[in-house]
């Protein structure tokens, strides 16, 4: 398995611009989550769905952001519209019940200018 | 929720020589406690893990170990090497599959 992918890894973007992150858990895993993390606030969980199911999005910062995971192999974030301070590392992660760990992808860095 | 605090935030030790990193946790129902390594520019990735049944864990050169009454947990990693050197991150999980994470040690390892 090639592990979780995210895509893109890099993207600048201007203030109010819309942005979308893309996220490819392990096949087979029902939980795929999101984080951001910054050296202010570390890692964050930002939502997590399980069987496609968002659980617990409490961590969303606020309307600007959504996510939506529309089948098991792809999930997104969207940022609109984009502000500086969204600048950070978005990172996926998925696992499955049985499991403890999760697995990281590699993490999109967002600037938004 | 879960509140994880980990300290130091920075660690400098000699190469040879053992790092200790401590995190303490708030709620008694975490029951999962693993320890992430993340190098510069790259993914956290698991390292070690512990449950809360156990009281102490090891894995060649690292080891985790419990305390349930006091709601802490540490990360020992002795005969430190130059490639330990990244930032090692603590969490906690209460039952339900999301890590409450802790702000993170960069370690250093000195040659």
């Amino acid at each position: 398995d090639a592990g979780v992918i995210q895509s893109p890894r890099h993207e600048v973007t201007e203030m109010g611009q819309e942005v979308t992150l893309r996220c490819k858990p392990i096949s087979g895993h029902d939980y795929l989550f999101w984080y951001r993390q910054t050296m202010m606030r570390g890692l964050e969980l930002l939502i997590y769905f399980n069987n496609n199911v968002p659980i617990d999005d409490s961590g969303m910062p606020e309307d600007r952001f959504s996510a939506k995971m529309p089948n098991a192999s792809f999930s997104t974030l969207k940022i609109q519209p984009s502000e500086p301070r969204d600048s950070a590392v978005y990172f996926c992660a998925s696992t499955e019940t049985e499991l403890d760990e999760q697995f990281f992808g590699p993490g999109t860095r967002l600037t938004v200018l | 929720g879960e509140n994880v605090e980990q300290h130091p935030s920075t660690l400098s030790v000699q190469e040879g020589d053992s790092a200790v990193i401590k995190c303490t946790y708030s709620d008694s129902a975490s029951n999962y406690f693993p320890w992430y390594k993340q190098e510069l520019g790259k993914r956290p990735q698991l390292i070690i893990d512990i449950r809360s049944n156990v009281g102490e864990k090891k894995d060649q050169r690292i080891a985790v170990t419990l305390n349930k009454t006091a709601k802490h947990f540490s990360l020992h990693i002795t005969e430190t090497q130059p490639e330990d050197s990244a930032v090692y991150f603590c969490a906690a999980r209460t039952g339900a599959n999301n890590l409450f994470f802790g702000t993170g040690t960069r370690l250093t390892v000195i040659p």
